[in-house]
């Protein structure tokens, strides 16, 4: 069975600044999907961005960008020039057919 | 569009009870599937869908039933509600072809709270 960790339950970072969050997957094939989604408060589950297994170009949606590493089977999630709104769940999810998805990390966006 | 939609937002029920917890979709998704979000877990497939007429079972299935009678329907039915089905359910649909990267679209989640 596919399994997705996100290791980070809660991240902190300050305003304009650079975070990134980590997520590990297992997985014994060798094309899929893996995502980013947000949830905020208002619990609507929001695509951040999106990475195709077999493009080795990493993904980049304005400030948000992925670190793919398919060997090693990581896929980080980078945002750049923090902003309030930024704050929220993010889950890191995995796709072949269905879809799986980490725990969860807990984001704060510090003034 | 009016995307993805679950009704209702919010629903009490008493152990033992029955309901259906309602998704429907106008973006004629072949996929649709139904989640579960528990607190410090991320959300946990129950069953899904492919198309009209077929339905398969997810990482959670046990305590609920589904069923796909329309490409725009697909309840979620809880037979008999137990206190561990306490959880804001999500409905999802994506495109069933694979090509077109599998993004799925997820509805407003329903709150259900079992007593």
């Amino acid at each position: 069975a596919q399994t997705v960790t996100q290791s980070q339950p809660e991240m902190s970072v300050q305003e304009a600044e650079t975070v990134t969050l980590s997520c590990t997957y297992d997985t014994s094939e060798s094309d899929y999907y893996l995502f980013w989604y947000k949830q905020p408060p208002s619990r609507q589950m929001i695509l951040v961005i999106r990475q195709e297994a077999y493009k080795q170009q990493n993904a980049t949606e304005n400030r948000f960008s992925v670190n793919f590493q398919k060997a090693a089977k990581s896929f980080s999630l980078k945002i750049s020039d923090s902003q309030l709104g930024d704050a929220a769940m993010y889950f890191c999810a995995y796709s072949i057919n269905d879809m799986r998805f980490g725990a969860g990390t807990r984001l704060t966006v510090k003034p | 569009n009016a995307g993805v939609t679950q009704t209702p937002k919010f629903q009490v029920l008493k152990t033992g009870q029955s309901m259906t917890l309602q998704c429907a979709q106008d973006m004629n998704h072949e996929y649709m599937s139904w989640y579960r979000q528990d607190p410090g877990m991320g959300l946990r497939l129950i069953h899904y869908s492919v198309g009209a007429g077929i339905t398969d079972q997810g990482e959670v299935p046990n305590g609920y039933n589904v069923s796909r009678s329309t490409t725009e329907d697909f309840p979620l039915r809880l037979l008999s509600a137990a206190p561990s089905q306490t959880s804001v359910y999500f409905c999802a649909s994506r495109p069933r072809d694979r090509g077109r990267g599998e993004t799925q679209y997820f509805g407003p989640g329903t709150r259900l709270l079992v007593l």
